[in-house]
């Protein structure tokens, strides 16, 4: 079982709340991911990062940003978050050893909840 | 533009009985597809890879398969079990950036009944 952590793993909130959700991976990975799932439907990429100090926006548009000060830890902050950003947000990491076989470990996942 | 897609969207099954999954893609440059299993709120977890080159890959009662040239991917399970149930997600990656973009189907809901 791959060594990347998420909490909360269960989230309900109030509309207008900050939140951030923590991920972690003991790994050593440099490039690290969010995507957001929603029952039935497939995973949407929506921040990633090379490495400290690095992130981009992926291809699904969101309001949440994310920061990458330390290569183990990488949040995602919604500042106000609303009834549309409830989803299951998963992180995942992945080792750049540059093969076609660099596989993303996936975490648990949070549940968002937004009232 | 690429894409993944999977069918059917759920299959019920009996404990003990094989099903085959299948895969379709349109992902240009091609790099590898992975089948990937998904228990109900949980993260995926890697079932099998496959490279260009490899047209079938075994993962104990998992045997995925794989056709280059007409795009499309089986994920066979033999003998089912009841820990079986869960979405299995087939994930087509491109070689056409750094970042290896990753394209994901909407998943194959299994359910094995006893």
């Amino acid at each position: 079982e791959a060594d990347i952590y998420q909490t909360p793993r269960y989230l309900v909130i109030g509309t207008g709340k900050k939140i951030t959700l923590e991920c972690s991976q003991t790994m050593g990975h440099d490039k690290m991911y969010w995507y957001q799932q929603d029952p039935g439907m497939e995973l949407h990429l929506i921040h990633y990062s090379y490495g400290v100090n690095s992130t981009e926006k992926g291809d699904l548009s969101s309001e949440s940003t994310v920061s990458r000060i330390r290569t183990e830890h990488f949040p995602l902050t919604l500042e106000s978050a609303r009834p549309s950003h409830t989803s299951q947000y998963l992180c995942a990491s992945s080792q750049d050893s540059g093969g076609a076989r660099d596989e993303q470990f996936f975490g648990p996942g949070t549940r968002l909840t937004v009232l | 533009k690429n894409q993944v897609e999977q069918s059917p969207q759920s299959l019920i099954i009996l404990e003990g009985k094989n099903c085959t999954l299948q895969c379709n893609y349109t992902v240009s440059p091609f790099s590898n597809l992975r089948w990937y299993k998904q228990d109900t709120g949980r993260g995926p977890v890697s079932l099998t890879i496959m490279t260009f080159s490899e047209n079938t890959k075994s993962n104990g009662r998992y045997t995925a398969t794989l056709d280059a040239d007409t795009k499309q991917s089986s994920l066979h399970i033999t003998a089912s079990q009841l820990s079986d149930s869960a979405s299995y997600i087939c994930v087509v990656s491109d070689r056409g950036s750094t970042l290896g973009r990753l394209y994901f189907g909407r998943g194959t809901q299994l359910t094995v009944w006893p």
